[in-house]
């Protein structure tokens, strides 16, 4: 069956060091990823999205890799900030059908 | 500003009664969404459309329906054969013309049940 994997453990950060999520997947054949921000009662926002020929992609103090051998994004927070605190989610797509299959979101706690 | 509306954003439902959940998008976007999360669960999606006058189920469909009768609005109906319609009801506009475009969501309606 098709999965998509985070870890559903909130992952606790001092400011200032780096956050690194992982999303997982399985039975998909991606042309792309995506990630997004979701805040508590919010809908999610998008962030970076990465295509199956790229190994990396950066926005600011974000970073995104994706490895398709391997089946899987890491999301990097650099000089984590409180306000980075919220959950995020990888998606992608499926055989480019045009539609998102989500992952269940990590939330990152950034402590002051 | 250019966004999604939904509204409202908290709708509670009487047993047996339908209930209809409004979606509007002014960045003039082909294709549109509606997904249900569950506390501790990703977006699962309902039903999206393409175009106008267009749609399709998505992986949970049963116990709603939709309409696209125009380019900006994209409703959903939860119908009372929606066994377990408490949750939090997103809806997403993309580009749509290619396969890689992100999408855009509104900030939910939140419906209960009386």
């Amino acid at each position: 069956s098709q999965k998509i994997e985070q870890n559903s453990e909130a992952l606790n950060i001092q400011e200032g060091k780096t956050a690194t999520l992982t999303c997982n997947y399985t039975n998909y054949s991606p042309a792309y990823l995506q990630w997004y921000r979701q805040d508590p009662g919010r809908g999610p926002v998008f962030l970076l999205l990465i295509r199956e020929n790229e190994k990396e992609k950066r926005k600011e103090r974000l970073k995104v890799t994706f490895d398709t051998t391997l089946k899987q994004s890491l999301f990097h927070i650099t000089a984590s900030q409180p306000a980075d605190s919220a959950t995020y989610l990888c998606a992608l797509d499926d055989y480019g059908n045009n539609r998102l299959a989500f992952g269940k979101g990590n939330q990152v706690v950034v402590i002051p | 500003d250019g966004g999604i509306t939904q509204s409202p954003k908290y709708l509670f439902r009487k047993e047996g009664q339908n209930v209809t959940l409004s979606c509007e998008q002014n960045l003039n976007h082909d294709a549109m969404y509606w997904y249900r999360q569950d506390p501790g669960q990703g977006l699962r999606l309902i039903y999206y459309s393409q175009i106008v006058n267009d749609f399709q189920k998505g992986d949970i469909a049963e116990g709603y329906s939709v309409s696209r009768e125009k380019k900006e609005s994209f409703p959903l109906t939860v119908t009372s054969a929606q066994k377990n319609p408490t949750a939090f009801y997103l809806c997403a506009s993309s580009g749509g013309d290619r396969n890689n475009q992100p999408q855009h969501f509104g900030d939910g309606t939140r419906l209960s049940i009386l």
